[in-house]
């Protein structure tokens, strides 16, 4: 089946720093694909919308100077949190659509992004 | 925003019981799709069901959709103490394909 990696699975930073978050789908293409972010014990939140080739859409109230994405191939997308502050923190997940019309979309495991 | 309402918000059963839990939205869908996730883990994919089903079946879960109610449930039969986790509805939209639109979620513990 389809899969995303997804890496670093966690990752520790000082304010103030920059962090990538790579999402890759293994063993499909895929033009799009989607970032959210979990805060603990709550559900997944649409970020943005990551395109290959062009620039990502963003959801209302996600800053995009803040959470810089680049998707420059069918197989690689990446998430950049800049200039980190402790509210930051949180899981974020990217996830893809690999499969058939029966088929959900493929997540990555996510990254526990901590920001001290 | 958030699409969808789960309830409940936890449920605690012991092994070999079934479990329900059931999912609402507001906007016309494509599908609506059930997701797991264990503590800290990413997402697996459980069940798509599309907007002109009504009930699909996959080993021991059975998701029943109905339009009309805007509403959704996923039953677990036989539980096991390793369907402890979280599980997920999420709606792909008509107007926004792709961006799934997730419900709050129900904690399933099943205790051996």
């Amino acid at each position: 089946g389809a899969v995303v990696s997804q890496h670093p699975s966690r990752v520790i930073c000082k304010s103030g720093t920059s962090v990538k978050i790579e999402c890759r789908s293994l063993d499909f293409q895929a033009t799009t694909m989607f970032w959210y972010r979990q805060f603990p014990k709550q559900s997944l939140m649409l970020m943005a919308t990551s395109n290959e080739g062009s620039k990502a859409t963003y959801e209302q109230g996600v800053e995009k100077d803040k959470f810089l994405i680049n998707h420059a191939s069918l197989t690689l997308s990446t998430l950049t949190v800049t200039s980190a502050h402790p509210e930051d923190s949180s899981f974020y997940i990217c996830s893809a659509h690999g499969g058939g019309k029966d088929y959900g979309y493929t997540f990555g495991s996510g990254t526990r992004l901590t920001v001290v | 925003s958030q699409q969808g309402e789960e309830d409940p918000q936890a449920l605690s059963i012991q092994e070999g019981e079934n479990a329900t839990m059931n999912c609402s939205y507001k906007t016309s869908i494509n599908n609506l799709q059930w997701y797991r996730q264990n503590s800290g883990r990413g997402l697996v994919h459980l069940i798509l069901i599309r907007s002109n089903e009504r009930e699909k079946h996959s080993g021991r879960l059975r998701v029943t959709l109905d339009t009309s109610k805007k509403s959704s449930s996923l039953l677990i039969t036989a539980s096991r103490a390793a369907d402890t986790a979280s599980y997920f509805c999420a709606t792909d939209a008509t107007d926004s394909w792709g961006k799934l639109q997730f419900g709050a979620g129900t904690q399933v513990v099943v205790t051996p």
